[in-house]
């Protein structure tokens, strides 16, 4: 199973709300990822966890924030955003095999900030 | 980790081999050539990847010049459900010290015609 899972599947919220991003995987992976991306535009990434500590922030805005409560979990909870923070939100894992840490990413939250 | 040129665009008829070619002249030699693919509206999908020698598995082939300083993925047969942006991704691989980050450039939109 190269399954990951993310909900919401689509969000719109206002500037003034708190809301959160869900990932999950089962494949035992010990690091994961949330990348951000604009439209017509690459991924970015935002933040890499291993081992559920926090070993990458790209210098993102403190109106995210990532939460790792497992190894199998990964949250990002928003608050206070802003219309340009409109984006897909993309989580992925990786497990650093003998090969190299391949990243399976999931389907995204299409995320609408009004 | 190395900088990728990819063309921006480009068009297959279905059935035919789609070639993919990627310039990475800056690689250095413990960065591997990885590529993923983002069909519209879904999270990126890894592919492949190799150091030095041609690599093959089901879904496509990567062919690495002698001199590592490009390469090409081929997609035996594409089919309409290829069409999507394919990344070409220059990284350290295991053992390296920048931890699972995919740097993405512009990619090249592929599309696959009847």
């Amino acid at each position: 199973d190269t399954e990951v899972t993310q909900t919401p599947k689509h969000l719109v919220m206002g500037m003034t709300n708190k809301k959160s991003l869900k990932c999950e995987q089962h494949m035992g992976h010990r690091a994961m990822y949330w990348y951000k991306q604009k439209a017509k535009k690459p991924p970015e990434l935002m933040f890499v966890y291993s081992y559920e500590k926090l070993s990458i922030n790209e210098s993102v805005p403190s109106r995210f924030s990532p939460e790792c409560p497992n190894s199998s979990l990964l949250n990002l909870h928003l608050h206070a955003l802003q219309p340009e923070d409109s984006a897909l939100y993309l989580c992925a894992s990786s497990y650093r095999g003998a090969w190299g840490d391949t990243q399976y990413f999931g389907p995204g939250t299409r995320l609408t900030v009004l | 980790d190395a900088k990728t040129t990819q063309p921006t665009s480009m068009d297959c008829a279905e059935g035919r081999a789609a070639n993919l070619p990627c310039n990475h002249s800056t690689i250095s030699g413990n960065e591997y050539v990885y590529w993923y693919r983002q069909i519209h509206s879904q999270g990126p999908q890894y592919i492949i990847h190799g150091l030095k020698n041609n690599e093959t598995n089901e879904m496509a082939s990567l062919i690495i010049t002698e001199d590592r300083k490009s390469s090409t993925l081929i997609l035996p047969h594409a089919t309409l459900r290829d069409t999507a942006v394919y990344y070409c991704i220059v990284r350290v691989g295991p053992g390296g010290t920048s931890y699972g980050k995919l740097t993405f450039g512009q990619g090249t939109i592929l599309t696959v015609h009847p």
